[in-house]
């Protein structure tokens, strides 16, 4: 089955621990996005990529990373230097397609992060 | 002003009822409106795009209004199936398709037996 998979469901670490979230997507997208989502709020966009070995930061980039390696892959890593680790994160991608639906993202399940 | 807003809700409605939400955009340049569905603790799930004068499937209903800003979604004959949070969605971007699209903050539906 085609899809957006991302690991772990949940995530607990100490502060000051740097972690690293995966996203792995087999639709053959070219784009690929890292949100976050607090209780309450809207999606904020972190980074997203849109072909390999590129990347953009998105409004809330401070303390985070990503690499794009492989057009699969788009794995976030939350450092200790983010204040506010504690969220909700979720990976989507998105491809230009040929049957007009441009802009149409797709979301992995998302992993709940708690930092104590 | 912000990009895109939309009434938190809550919206309580009894089954089988009509609901409507509206969402507003700031940007005139927007060319593209999608509607995403998202239930408590998921990921938000593509509900219906509105790429022109705006499109029905089933109960769904989606509006664009250009000269106003807005899109709408109507949803017919609620069920409790319905109940979530309804979030609207614009992309700016029509030539890439690619960029990031700017999402609302939802409209929670609560559709009650």
């Amino acid at each position: 089955d085609g899809g957006i998979t991302q690991s772990p469901k949940y995530l607990f670490r100490k502060e000051g621990q740097n972690v690293t979230l995966s996203c792995e997507q087999n639709l053959n997208h070219d784009a690929m996005y890292w949100y976050r989502q607090d209780p309450g709020q809207g999606l904020r966009l972190i980074y997203y990529s849109q072909i390999v070995n590129d990347f953009q930061k998105g409004d809330i980039a401070e303390g985070y990373s990503v690499s794009r390696e492989k057009k699969e892959s788009f794995p976030l890593t939350v450092t200790s230097a983010q204040k506010n680790p504690t969220a909700f994160y979720l990976c989507a991608s998105s491809s230009l397609g040929t049957s007009g639906k441009l802009g149409e993202q797709y979301f992995g399940p998302g992993t709940r992060l708690t930092v104590t | 002003r912000k990009e895109v807003e939309q009434d938190p809700g809550p919206f309580n409605v009894p089954e089988g009822a009509t609901v409507a939400f509206n969402c507003t955009y700031s940007n005139s340049a927007s060319q593209s409106f999608f509607w995403y569905r998202q239930d408590c603790r998921k990921e938000p799930k593509l509900l219906m795009s509105v790429y022109s004068s705006g499109n029905e499937d089933g109960r769904f209903t989606a509006q664009l209004n250009r000269a106003s800003q807005y899109i709408s979604l109507l949803i017919r004959d609620s069920k409790l199936s319905d109940s979530a949070t309804y979030l609207c969605v614009v992309n700016i971007d029509w030539d890439s398709g690619n960029t990031p699209l700017v999402f609302g903050k939802g409209t929670r539906l609560s559709v009650i037996a």
